[in-house]
Order: structure tokens, then C-alpha cells, then sequence
């Protein structure tokens, strides 16, 4: 069975600091993962997927298939960061590409 | 492109009543998928359309609870005699067909409320 967990409900650090937003999946075999946020008042959207290797507004995610860890990283935590965060797990099956989310972490940023 | 639209954004019903929840995929996309977020969880999948089909809906309560995906017109999410834990917001996604079928775009969510 797939799972995706995130351990932490919220995570507050200061504007600057470093940030690392946890999340671990169980699932045997190689799937597909993603972390999607969402801002105040908007829609979920696509932040990173681990096929892309790519940084997007400075965070970065790198799948870890050892510790089945996708854990989502910035250096420098900004204001405008502070959003929820979901980490999401996808394999093809009779679903078609339905994702497995997590509960999500609230990321908030303090000046 | 206008994106994924929902409506209504919030909806609310007394036990009883029938829910009835709208997507609109983005042009040219021919997958949907629905989710539900009950309070303090995460997305939970529900049911995955194409075009007048419904491949699978093993996440979806089998009583009660139906869609659709015409061939005109939006997908639709139907909760018939609702009850207080139907409560809970409502999020489709749709997906275009091809390589690039794995990525998903959300739309708002659709807020239901059974008192």
C-alpha cells in the first residue's frame, strides 16, 4: 500500500533561516513524487517533481530510494514562503495517475 | 487559459439534500480527477474520468456518491441525502492526455457544508 507521511503539522522558522519540510512515502516499488503548495486563499499547484531535478523559487527536493525520503529544502526561508505544503506520491495503476498526498506541513516564515 | 474552474466555491446543504459540485477542466484536457480534503487531513483521491467514461471510482463512498463527465459540458460531483461528514472541500484536477498526463492542475476547491 502507498503512504506518504509528513511528521510535522507546522513548521515556523525566521526569515533567512534554513528550512527543511519532511516527508516519507512507503511504497515498493518506483514511484513518483511531488510537492505541491498552496498560498493563502489560492489553488494547490505544483511546486516540484522528483523526475524534474530542477529548483523552483529556491527549493529543492531530492528522492532518497534508502530512507524513502522526498524531503523539501531551502537555504533561506522568504516571507512570502509561508503557504502549506503537501508531498504527494503517484504511480500509474487503475487510478490512472492519482496522487497519494500527505497531510500537508503549514510553513510559516517570521521576519 | 482560465485554468481548472469550480462551482460553486462554497456550498451549503441540510442533511438530506443533494450536493452538486462542478469542474471544468483546462482546454484541451480530457483527464479529471476528484479528491476530498476532510478537516486536518490530507487530499484523499475519489474517483478518475476521462470523456464519458469513468475508469475508476474505488475512492469514492459507494452509496450516495456518483460522477460524470459528458462529453459537453463540466465534470459532476453528486452527493445525494448528504450528512454532516460530507463536509469537507472538494477539489478536482485535470490532466491533458499524452507524456505530460502525470502532471495535474488543481482547481480552487468547492467547500461543502452540511448542517
Amino acid at each position: 500500500a502507498q503512504r506518504v507521511t509528513q511528521p510535522e503539522k507546522l513548521l515556523s522558522v525566521f526569515k533567512g533561516a534554513p528550512v527543511e519540510l519532511k516527508c516519507n512515502y512507503s511504497y515498493s516499488g518506483s514511484p513518483e513524487l511531488f510537492w505541491y503548495v498552496q498560498y493563502s486563499r489560492q489553488r494547490l499547484q505544483l511546486l516540484l517533481r522528483h523526475i524534474s531535478r530542477e529548483s523552483i523559487k529556491g527549493f529543492t527536493a531530492d528522492l532518497n530510494k534508502g530512507e524513502t525520503s522526498f524531503h523539501l529544502k531551502k537555504p533561506f526561508a522568504q516571507e512570502e514562503d509561508s503557504a502549506m505544503y503537501y508531498c504527494a506520491l503517484s504511480v500509474w495503476s487503475n487510478s490512472g495517475y492519482a496522487l497519494n498526498f500527505g497531510k500537508g506541513t503549514s510553513l510559516l516564515v517570521t521576519p | 487559459n482560465a485554468g481548472v474552474m469550480q462551482n460553486p466555491r462554497h456550498l451549503v446543504r441540510r442533511r438530506g439534500q443533494e450536493a452538486r459540485l462542478r469542474c471544468s477542466p483546462m482546454k484541451g484536457h480530457s483527464h479529471v480527477y476528484w479528491y476530498r480534503q476532510l478537516p486536518e487531513e490530507g487530499l484523499k483521491f475519489m474517483v478518475y474520468l476521462q470523456k464519458e467514461n469513468i475508469i475508476d471510482e474505488s475512492g469514492m463512498p459507494k452509496e450516495r456518491f456518483s460522477a460524470e463527465f459528458p462529453k459537453e459540458g463540466p465534470s459532476i460531483l453528486r452527493i445525494q441525502q448528504v450528512v454532516r461528514g460530507d463536509s469537507a472541500a472538494y477539489f478536482c484536477a485535470s490532466s491533458p492526455r499524452g507524456r505530460l498526463k502525470r502532471e495535474q492542475y488543481f482547481g480552487p476547491g468547492t467547500r461543502l457544508t452540511v448542517t
